[in-house]
């Protein structure tokens, strides 16, 4: 089954700065990959998804972009953190096939100060 | 677009007692999936439970099972023999059954259940 690692586990974060959020995949091969955000105590929100490497969807415009540079990696980053960035993200694969779930990682929590 | 609505922030429940998740939804396909998910305090997404929609029989997973009633686009989950351990955030979640490319989740906005000892 995937395993998902996601770091940092948690982020402290000058507004203006630049950000790398990293997500790394084990157990599977040409996974699907999700970048999700949840802001406090509300659902969570696609920002973006990728079926393979260097292939990149964006759900909703933002400060953000993602990228794939490796079959079983996926980044998130930003040039200049807004106060709006903060929020929890969450990683997420699946095998591109529709019956099988999406598996998450443990997350990141990003406070932006 | 699809939607899904959690009607109920929060809930609470006896230690041992049944409790009910309300999720509704909104589509025009006639087929795909629905999910489950419960977030404790550490953030983990955990899948409690999935359901196909041309699947008529209600999906059970332990104590945890649903109701799902297509033509109302309701997908309710009961925890029954509620442990301290089911305390967390749950997220009802629809996926369209596309067969091939990306599988996006659209998720309700949680429901924080607490079990009371």
């Amino acid at each position: 089954s995937q395993t998902i690692h996601q770091w940092p586990a948690t982020l402290v974060q000058p507004v203006g700065s630049p950000l790398s959020l990293e997500c790394t995949v084990e157990g599977t091969s040409n996974p699907n990959l999700y970048w999700y955000r949840q802001a406090a105590g509300r659902g969570l929100q696609l920002l973006f998804y990728s079926v393979g490497i260097g292939q990149i969807s964006s759900e909703v415009p933002q400060n953000l972009s993602a990228s794939r540079p490796q079959d079983r990696q996926f980044i998130l980053s930003s040039k200049k953190l807004l106060l709006s960035d903060s929020g929890f993200y969450l990683c997420a694969c699946d095998r591109g096939r529709s019956n099988q779930p999406q598996h998450f990682g443990d997350g990141t929590r990003l406070s932006i100060l | 677009a699809q939607t899904v609505t959690q009607s109920q922030p929060e809930m609470s429940v006896q230690e041992a007692e049944t409790v009910t998740l309300s999720c509704t939804y909104d589509t025009s396909e006639s087929d795909y999936y629905l999910f489950w998910y419960k977030q404790p305090p550490s953030r983990q997404m955990i899948l409690v439970i999935r359901q196909e929609a041309y699947k008529q029989q209600n999906a059970t997973e332990n104590r945890f099972s649903v109701n799902f009633q297509k033509a109302a686009k309701s997908f309710s989950l009961k925890i029954s023999d509620s442990q301290l351990g089911d305390a967390a955030m749950y997220f009802c979640a629809y996926r369209s059954a596309e067969r091939q490319g990306a599988q996006k989740l659209v998720f309700g906005q949680g429901t924080r259940l607490t079990i009371n000892p």
